[in-house]
C-alpha cells in the first residue's frame, strides 16, 4: 500500500529454517527500515538501511540479516539464530527531508 | 538510553466521549515527534505530527496533539471519538540531528469506542 509492498501477508515455516521476507518500494525513498510488532511491545527497530549496499543494527538485530543491493528492495532473513521469530514484520521507508516513516502492509510470520 | 512512553494500554470509550491519550519521551535536546495510527487490518499510518512552531498541532480526522516541552510530553486528543476511531495508536519520537528518520515507537494505546 502506499507504493510499499510486502509479501506474503501470512508466512508460515517450520522451526529451524530460515525464512525470507521480502519488501519492495517504489516511492524512490532512500531510507528503509524493518520493525518487529509485538502485542503490548510497539514497533521495535531490527535493521535500517540509508542508502545502496549499507545497513546498519537496530535495537534487536540478533538472528536477523539484510541486503540492500537495490534501492527499491530491502529483504529481511528471519534466521533460525532468532530465538522467538513468531511476530509481524513491518517494513518502512523514508525519504530525504522527511522525518516521518511511511509503513507497508506487515508479513505475519508465524514459526511452528 | 531514550525512550517514549504511552501511559494506557487499553482505553475504552463511549461514542462522543472525549479522548486524550498520554505520550511522554526522555529525550533532553530538539526532538521531533509524531502520533502514528494503526486501524484494525490496515497499516501503520500518520496521524499528525511535531516538529518545531506552533506546539498544538492538527492532523486528519479531528485529532490533534500538544507539544509541552517542559513536561516531555506530546498527548493525544479528540473531543468526540466515533466508533470508526477503534484502532491502536503509536507515539514516536525522532531525536534531532540523529539519524534521519529513526524513531523510538511507545507501547501504543489501543482505543475501543463502544457505539
Amino acid at each position: 500500500d502506499g507504493g510499499i509492498t510486502q509479501s506474503p501477508k501470512y508466512l508460515f515455516r517450520k522451526e529451524g529454517q530460515n525464512v525470507t521476507l521480502s519488501c519492495e518500494q517504489n516511492l524512490n525513498h532512500d531510507a528503509m527500515y524493518w520493525y518487529r510488532q509485538d502485542p503490548g511491545q510497539g514497533l521495535r527497530l531490527i535493521y535500517y538501511s540509508q542508502i545502496v549496499n549499507d545497513f546498519q543494527k537496530g535495537d534487536i538485530a540478533e538472528g536477523y540479516s539484510v541486503s540492500r543491493e537495490k534501492k527499491e528492495s530491502f529483504p529481511l532473513t528471519v534466521t533460525s539464530a532468532q530465538k522467538n521469530p513468531t511476530a509481524f514484520y513491518l517494513c518502512a521507508t523514508g525519504g530525504l527531508g522527511y522525518n516521518e516513516q511511511f509503513f507497508g502492509p506487515g508479513t505475519r510470520l508465524t514459526v511452528l | 538510553a531514550q525512550s517514549v512512553s504511552q501511559h494506557n494500554h487499553h482505553v475504552i470509550l463511549s461514542e462522543a466521549a472525549s479522548l486524550e491519550l498520554g505520550c511522554n519521551y526522555s529525550y533532553g535536546g530538539t526532538v521531533n515527534l509524531f502520533w502514528y495510527v494503526q486501524y484494525p487490518g490496515q497499516h501503520l499510518q500518520l496521524l499528525l505530527k511535531y516538529f518545531s512552531g506552533d506546539p498544538l498541532v492538527k492532523g486528519i480526522k479531528g485529532f490533534e496533539a500538544e507539544f509541552i516541552k517542559s513536561k516531555f510530553s506530546f498527548n493525544l486528543r479528540k473531543p468526540s471519538v466515533q466508533w470508526s476511531d477503534t484502532a491502536e495508536y503509536f507515539c514516536a519520537a525522532e531525536n534531532y540531528g540523529g539519524s534521519q528518520g529513526n524513531l523510538i515507537f511507545g507501547k501504543g494505546t489501543k482505543l475501543s469506542v463502544k457505539p
